[in-house]
């Protein structure tokens, strides 16, 4: 079962930012945490991921709080093209292919609104 | 353009016959996992090869079995179809001996039965 507990659905103005909570709070030590988006009928986007720092690229913002329990996914300036189903997942990081796999749950449905 | 590729993008099976999926992996990924995604559910982890060796599976039946090739391109394959099987078959590369590597997918692979 997937370890992280999301909102279903969330509604966002275009050009707003959109901030996507994510509850992780049985993470381990070792479990980055990481977000995917999917567009329908296509493969699961990377989008960011992150251990315990707070990490940015040019798709997104993850911020992750100091207890590791939970974070947010920020998407700065949110366009209609950011309307998807968006995954926030928990995996074990170690060397040697025995990282652990992706477990999806149901995710955030984000509807971007003009 | 996560550089996985997958083959072929559409095909219709019927129930009982023998499926073969393939995907080539991003360059210098040497793990490659596979996912199923049925209509309006999250994927789900079928297993992962790394270094051509299976080393993860998930509730899978043995009739999913799969290769990875010395080029880390990998098959997928699933014998006596059933109608459930219908459904998209991600294809998803990443490096192994990088801890908290990314994962990138390709745009699957969707298999009707019937």
């Amino acid at each position: 079962d997937a370890k992280t507990t999301q909102p279903p659905s969330m509604d966002c103005a275009e050009g707003r930012a959109a901030n996507l909570p994510c509850n992780h709070s049985t993470i381990s030590g070792n479990e980055y945490v990481y977000w995917y988006r999917q567009i329908h009928s296509q493969g699961p986007q990377y989008i960011i991921h992150g251990l315990k720092n707070n990490e940015t690229n040019e798709m997104a913002s993850l911020i992750i709080t100091e207890d590791r329990k939970s974070s947010t996914l920020i998407l700065p300036h949110a366009t209609l093209r950011d309307t998807a189903v968006y995954y926030c997942i928990v995996r074990v990081g170690n060397y040697g292919g025995s990282q652990g796999n992706l477990i999806f749950g149901k995710g955030t449905k984000l509807s971007v609104k003009p | 353009e996560t550089g996985v590729t997958q083959s072929p993008t559409h095909l219709i099976k019927t129930r009982g016959q023998q499926v073969t999926l393939r995907c080539s992996s991003q360059s210098g990924h040497n793990t490659v996992s596979w996912y199923q995604q049925a209509l309006g559910q999250g994927p789900q982890f079928i297993f992962q090869y790394y270094r051509e060796e299976e080393n993860g599976r998930g509730n899978f039946p043995p009739r999913f079995s799969g290769l990875q090739f010395p080029n880390y391109s990998s098959e997928l394959n699933v014998n006596a179809l059933e109608l459930d099987d219908s459904a998209l078959y991600l294809c998803a590369s990443s490096d192994g001996g990088k801890v908290g590597n990314t994962i990138y997918f390709g745009e699957g692979s969707w298999l009707t039965v019937v």
